[in-house]
């Protein structure tokens, strides 16, 4: 199994570009999440999914979509990148009720000029 | 709102000394706690689960609804120990969870 894997893994974007970051996750796992890590301020939830067609908002939302037609698939779109969008950027998934552990990807390294 | 505040940006320890880092939660009901860590270029994993109450790698973390704390504990550090730790909350009603800001250990020779 690969796990959780994200795409791309470095990404450079000029001010008002837009960018597609693609989560996959090959565990069968009903519930997805994207977080952006900043310093000091750790992990922030950017939105997550409880399951394949919903999508929910997370602490930070503002300036990103996302979209979970398949289960395996998690996509996290930025419209217009801005400056302050220069993180990381990790998918998670885990399981269900019964295990609540959480898997990360990667990871994706992307500035915003 | 749900909160999980972990107080040490960075903690230095020498090798061989005990380790401490703090996490404390706001009370709401049982809470899902667990400890993940990250070490240098490594993806996020998950360290310790607080039902399970195991020891991984020597690090053990004990439920303090009293304190509402969840420390992770180590008697005696190793150089590979070094890493970002993460203390974090599942919130049943919402699935989702809420980490600290993280805490740097950096274990010196």
């Amino acid at each position: 199994n690969a796990g959780v894997t994200q795409t791309p893994k470095f990404r450079v974007l000029k001010t008002g570009q837009s960018m597609t970051l693609l989560c996959a996750q090959d565990m069968n796992h009903e519930y997805m999440y994207w977080y952006r890590q900043d310093p000091g301020m750790g992990l922030r939830l950017i939105h997550y999914s409880v399951g394949e067609g919903t999508t929910a908002k997370g602490e930070v939302p503002d300036g990103y979509n996302v979209s979970r037609l398949k289960k395996q698939n998690f996509l996290l779109g930025l419209e217009s990148a801005a400056p302050s969008q220069t993180s990381v950027y990790f998918c998670a998934s885990s399981w269900d009720k019964l295990s609540y552990e959480q898997y990360f990807g990667p990871g994706t390294r992307l500035t915003v000029t | 709102a749900q909160r999980v505040t972990q107080p040490e940006k960075l903690l230095s320890v020498f090798k061989g000394a005990p380790v401490e880092l703090k996490c404390n939660y706001s009370y709401s009901g049982s809470p899902e706690l667990f400890w993940y860590v990250q070490y240098s270029r490594q993806r996020l994993q998950l360290l310790l689960r607080h039902i399970s109450r195991e020891s991984i790698k020597g690090f053990t973390a004990d439920l303090n609804k009293g304190e509402t704390s969840f420390h992770l504990k180590k008697p005696f550090a190793q150089e590979e120990d070094s890493a970002m730790y993460y203390c974090a909350r599942f919130s049943s009603g919402t699935y989702k969870y809420i980490f600290g800001t993280g805490t740097r250990l950096k274990v010196l020779a």
